[in-house]
Formats: structure tokens, C-alpha cells, sequence
């Protein structure tokens, strides 16, 4: 079936510091991963994707990894601020019969940049 | 405003009552779709539209639950006989078409079933 799981639920970093989130999806078919911000009372907002012909990407301080072998792909932001906190979630496609463009999300990632 | 829009926002009712929910997409996008949050949770995927053809539904989706989208460009979700386990977020995003696109998702109409 399809499925995504996120890790970890909460993550609390000092400012300065990186923060890693690390997703797994069961669909090996998938090929398109976006990561969402999604900040308290406000819409998901894509943040960073990645297909699946390359194995890394990287935007500023936010960088994407992926290993299909394995199905899994991480999110990681490094020099953290205090504006990065916001709950993230990871996503793959899924869905045969409407090809492949519904998301399955994880259950999100909410992290906390202390000053 | 170029993004996508929702409306209402927030919406109370009843249980028992009809609930409809108005998503107008970016206007070059022809695939829209419906997510409902929960929180604490991500988005789950409801149902999908490719211009006016509804090529997907969730089996979230039960038979109180229907969409239109009938000139390809705004879409409504109807809500019959409301009951509380229907509380949530109902967000709306659009994509254009292709492969897997970036979905461009609304700011969501907020469900409260007293």
C-alpha cells in the first residue's frame, strides 16, 4: 500500500545548529518528493523537491537527499534561525489508476529554532 | 491575489447539517485537489480533478462526501448530514498538468461540527 513515514514527530535545536527530518515511502514506483513548511494557522508551502534522477539538491540552507535503493529521503537545514520553526512534512506521490499524482504525506515534523 | 483561494475560511454547523466548500485555483492550473488535515496530522489526499473529469477518490471519501467541478475551473465539496469526526481543515490545491507537478496549496476552510 502507499505509505510514508516521518521522523522524528518533534525536533528542538538550538539556533546555529542543523536539523535533519528523515522520510520512507513504500511505493518504489514514486518519483517526486517535495517537502512542505507549514507555519502555525497558514497553508503548506513547498519548500524544497526532488525527482528521483538526482540524488541530492540543495537551496541555501535547505538541502534534500534521496536513496531510492533504500526509500528513503531527508530534509536538512543547516544554520538554523528562529523563523525556521514550523512543522515540515515530507511527501511522495502515489495512486496507480490516477497516475501517480495524488500526495501521501508524512505526519509532519515540528521543529522548534531557540534563540 | 494570483494563488489559490477558498472560501469560507471558517465554517460551524450542526451535525446533521449540509456544508458546501467553494476552491478557486490558479487559473492556468488544470488539476485540482482536495486534502483534509486533522491536527497534528498531514494532509490527506481526498479526491482529484484533470480539468472537469474527477479521476480520483479516496476511500476517506464516503458517500456524504461530494465534489464538482463542473467548467474545469472553480470546484466545491459538499458536506451532507455532518457529523463531528468531519471537524478538520479542508484544503484545496491546484496543480498544472504532466508529470508530478508542485502542488499550490490554499490557505484551507477550517470545519467545526458542534
Amino acid at each position: 500500500g502507499e505509505n510514508v513515514e516521518q521522523h522524528p514527530s518533534t525536533l528542538s535545536v538550538q539556533e546555529g545548529d542543523s536539523a535533519v527530518i528523515k522520510c520512507t515511502y513504500s511505493d518504489s514506483a514514486s518519483n517526486y518528493f517535495p517537502w512542505y513548511k507549514q507555519e502555525l494557522g497558514k497553508r503548506p508551502q513547498l519548500i524544497i523537491d526532488i525527482r528521483s534522477n538526482v540524488g541530492e539538491k540543495k537551496d541555501q540552507r535547505i538541502a534534500v537527499t534521496l536513496n531510492k535503493t533504500a526509500k528513503h529521503f531527508s530534509l536538512h537545514i543547516t544554520e538554523t534561525q528562529p523563523e525556521d520553526s514550523a512543522v515540515y512534512f515530507c511527501a511522495a506521490p502515489g495512486g496507480v489508476s490516477g497516475g501517480y499524482n495524488k500526495l501521501i504525506f508524512g505526519a509532519g515534523t515540528r521543529l522548534a529554532v531557540h534563540p | 491575489d494570483t494563488g489559490v483561494s477558498q472560501n469560507p475560511r471558517h465554517k460551524i454547523t450542526k451535525r446533521g447539517q449540509n456544508v458546501t466548500f467553494r476552491c478557486d485555483p490558479i487559473s492556468e492550473h488544470n488539476r485540482l485537489y482536495w486534502y483534509r488535515q486533522t491536527l497534528g496530522q498531514g494532509p490527506e489526499f481526498l479526491t482529484y480533478f484533470q480539468n472537469e473529469a474527477q479521476l480520483e477518490k479516496s476511500r476517506l471519501l464516503s458517500d456524504r462526501f461530494s465534489a464538482e467541478r463542473p467548467k474545469g475551473s472553480f470546484s466545491t465539496l459538499e458536506i451532507q448530514r455532518t457529523e463531528q469526526g468531519d471537524s478538520a481543515m479542508y484544503l484545496c490545491a491546484s496543480s498544472l498538468a504532466g508529470t508530478v507537478t508542485e502542488q499550490f496549496f490554499g490557505p484551507g476552510t477550517r470545519l467545526t461540527v458542534l
